[in-house]
């Protein structure tokens, strides 16, 4: 089976743009959460999505947001793009929320000039 | 609030020698305890996890682990280590009534030199 998918790979965007990241859960997931991994420091959450409603956000501005479609795939859009919005953004699936085990994707390297 | 620290930034080791990284957390309610690795230019792959029940939690690739409540910690182990293990390791938490928000480590760069 595949394995949770991230569309793109790499991303280079200019400061004041937007861009939209997008992420597949492993069959059957319904849960998906995003994470911002800046270079040299651990992931940081930016929101969980289970059937299609928000459950958790974390301490990011409003220039993030994300939705979650009915085939439970996800999109992660950020708005006015700053230089420190440079990082590594990762997807990740569980089976339901409450479940132990995320599996995390490649990852979308985005970097804004 | 829970943090997790990694005191560690960076461990050299030499090949089939011992290692040990530490992360201890921080927190007011009970957590769940999670090491993941990832290798360069990929995402992150579970490596072991504490739940419940014995403290001492053995995962993938050889590494246990031991949750140690009164020091609140929850160091990785691996009595010999291979080229192949040179990563970048997470030690993560997640709460107990919330258990998608992980909350992750700065991170600890295992270098395995030959």
């Amino acid at each position: 089976d595949a394995g949770v998918t991230q569309s793109p790979t790499h991303l280079i965007k200019t400061r004041g743009q937007h861009v939209t990241l997008r992420c597949s859960p492993i069959s059957g997931h319904k849960s998906v959460s995003w994470y911002q991994q800046v270079l040299g420091q651990g992931p940081q959450f930016i929101f969980q999505y289970y059937e299609k409603e928000e459950r958790g956000r974390g301490n990011f501005p409003d220039r993030f947001s994300a939705r979650q479609f009915p085939n439970y795939s996800s999109e992660l859009n950020v708005n006015a793009l700053l230089l420190g919005d440079s990082a590594l953004y990762l997807c990740a699936s569980s089976l339901a929320e409450g479940t132990d085990t995320q599996y995390f994707g490649p990852g979308t390297r985005l970097t804004v000039l | 609030a829970q943090s997790v620290t990694q005191l560690d930034s960076q461990v050299p080791v030499f090949e089939e020698a011992p290692v040990e990284l530490r992360c201890n957390y921080s927190s007011s309610v009970s957590v769940y305890l999670f090491w993941y690795v990832q290798y360069p230019n990929q995402g992150l792959q579970l490596l072991l996890k504490y739940l419940s029940g014995s403290t001492l939690v053995k995962g993938i690739n050889g590494f246990e682990a031991e949750f140690n409540k009164s020091q609140t910690s929850f160091h990785l182990r691996k009595p010999s280590v291979h080229i192949s293990d040179t990563a970048e390791y997470f030690c993560a938490v997640s709460l107990l009534y919330n258990f998608n928000k992980f909350y992750f480590g700065s991170g600890t760069k295992l270098n395995v030199k030959p």
